[in-house]
């Protein structure tokens, strides 16, 4: 059973750029989750996607968009960076029953770094 | 609103003592409560999951209990090890709300060898 992963690792750009990152879900799961934990932080919901949809947001801008595949896994896309959104972007796939909480299981997350 | 708290921010203790770290919750309308352990610059390790029906769950040296009603978790670790060093989170998934799951800030503990 494959787990969670992300890519990259770690990503450094320049305010105003935009950037995309990437997950992979876990083996049989349905719904992606990503989430913004900046230092010292819990980390904030962001969205939630769930068969190729959108399943709900937290309290973020639009420059904050993504999409699911038909495969389950899903990107993350920041429009016109901002420093304040440095931070280790997380997330979290899980098998969902409609809506359902099931377990949530995370990968390593992506660390942006925006200078 | 949901509103997620966990006490203490921070803890020191000797190695081989017993702990408990608490989470309290302000809106008991909750699908259920995930306790996760960080290390440093890294991802959530899933630790115990509780349904919102149930009371307690336990894992090895882990035990979570869950009282809905006044809104508090604990998160029991028996005979504490230098490796259980790590950062502690406790998480809500809400029932039908689009912020899905809730997190607090965390409590770093530290086990002293």
């Amino acid at each position: 059973e494959t787990g969670v992963t992300q890519s990259p690792t770690h990503l450094i750009k320049t305010r105003g750029q935009q950037v995309t990152l990437r997950c992979s879900s876990q083996s049989g799961h349905n719904t992606v989750s990503w989430y913004q934990q900046a230092l010292g932080q819990g980390p904030q919901f962001i969205f939630q996607y769930y068969r190729e949809e959108e399943n709900g947001r937290g309290n973020f801008p639009p420059r904050f968009s993504g999409l699911q595949f038909p495969n389950y896994s899903s990107e993350l896309n920041v429009n016109a960076l901002e420093l304040d959104d440095s931070a280790l972007y997380l997330c979290a796939s899980s098998l969902a029953v409609g809506n359902a909480g099931s377990e949530q299981y995370f990968g390593p997350g992506t660390r942006l770094t925006v200078t | 609103k949901q509103e997620v708290t966990q006490i203490p921010a921070a803890l020191s203790v000797p190695e081989g003592e017993n702990l408990v770290l608490n989470c309290s919750f302000t809106d008991s309308a909750i699908y259920n409560l995930q306790w996760f352990r960080q290390d440093p610059g890294k991802g959530l390790t899933s630790l115990l999951l509780i349904q919102s029906s149930q009371r307690e769950q336990t894992s090895g040296r882990l035990n979570a209990s869950l009282d809905k009603s006044s809104g508090r978790s604990t998160l029991y670790i028996a005979a504490s090890q230098p490796g259980d060093s790590a950062t502690y989170l406790c998480a809500v998934i809400v029932a039908n709300r689009d912020d899905k799951i809730i997190f607090g800030k965390g409590t770093r503990l530290h086990i002293l060898p």
